[in-house]
């Protein structure tokens, strides 16, 4: 069975330049995740997904950051425009149910300079 | 109060000896709880799940919870210097899934 994929591993970008990172589940996966990760720390919900509808958006920073999945398989997440406190690793995950163990991909490690 | 608190290490102990690592939280309603294990520039991987008072036991893994005093803990038995890593606690909590921010282990040859 394949891994939630999540691509790019890394990038470096600028303060004020947008980027967008892609997250595919795990097959037959309903729940999506997305994670804000910053060094020394658990991970953040940023955003969840149940199929193609948000379930929590309620951490995300809605000036800087969406996110949509728009056929309830794969997700993308942007930040447009990105700021120095945006640097860290953006995890997905995904999850059969609601609630349930989730499966986390490798991660976007994010640099802002 | 943090919703789910962790000690953040590092806990030390020696090859071969029990690591015993602790979480406490906050909701009393939680209902799910998990271990993830994260090594230094990994994504977390999955080592426990727990939903009901009592012990739970995987090989050299013990997840134990006591939803009456609100923690859950994990045992991990003959501990090997492969297990140095961070342990995050996560549990449901306040409608969402709610990680802490981990303890880290440090297992010496």
């Amino acid at each position: 069975e394949a891994g939630v994929a999540q691509s790019p591993r890394y990038k470096i970008i600028e303060k004020r330049q947008s980027v967008a990172f892609w997250c595919n589940p795990i097959s037959g996966h309903a729940t999506l995740y997305w994670y804000q990760q910053i060094l020394g720390q658990g991970p953040k919900l940023l955003i969840q997904f149940q199929n193609n509808g948000v379930v929590d958006d309620s951490q995300l920073p809605k000036d800087r950051f969406s996110a949509e999945r728009l056929k309830g398989v794969d997700s993308t997440l942007k930040i447009q425009p990105a700021k120095l406190e945006d640097s860290a690793v953006y995890l997905c995950a995904s999850s059969p149910v609601l609630y349930n163990e989730q499966f986390f991909g490798p991660g976007t490690r994010l640099t802002v300079l | 109060q943090k919703e789910v608190e962790q000690n953040s290490g590092p806990l030390s102990v020696p090859e071969g000896a029990i690591a015993s690592l602790n979480c406490t939280y906050s909701d009393r309603v939680s209902q799910s709880f998990f271990w993830y294990r994260q090594y230094s520039g990994k994504s977390p991987e999955l080592i426990m799940s727990i939903y009901s008072n009592g012990d739970k036991e995987d090989g050299r893994f013990t997840a134990q919870l006591n939803k009456a005093s609100q923690y859950v803990s994990l045992l991990i038995r003959d501990s090997q210097p492969s297990d140095s890593a961070t342990y995050l606690c996560a549990l449901t909590g306040f409608q969402k899934l709610v990680f802490g921010t981990g303890t880290r282990l440090l297992v010496s040859p």
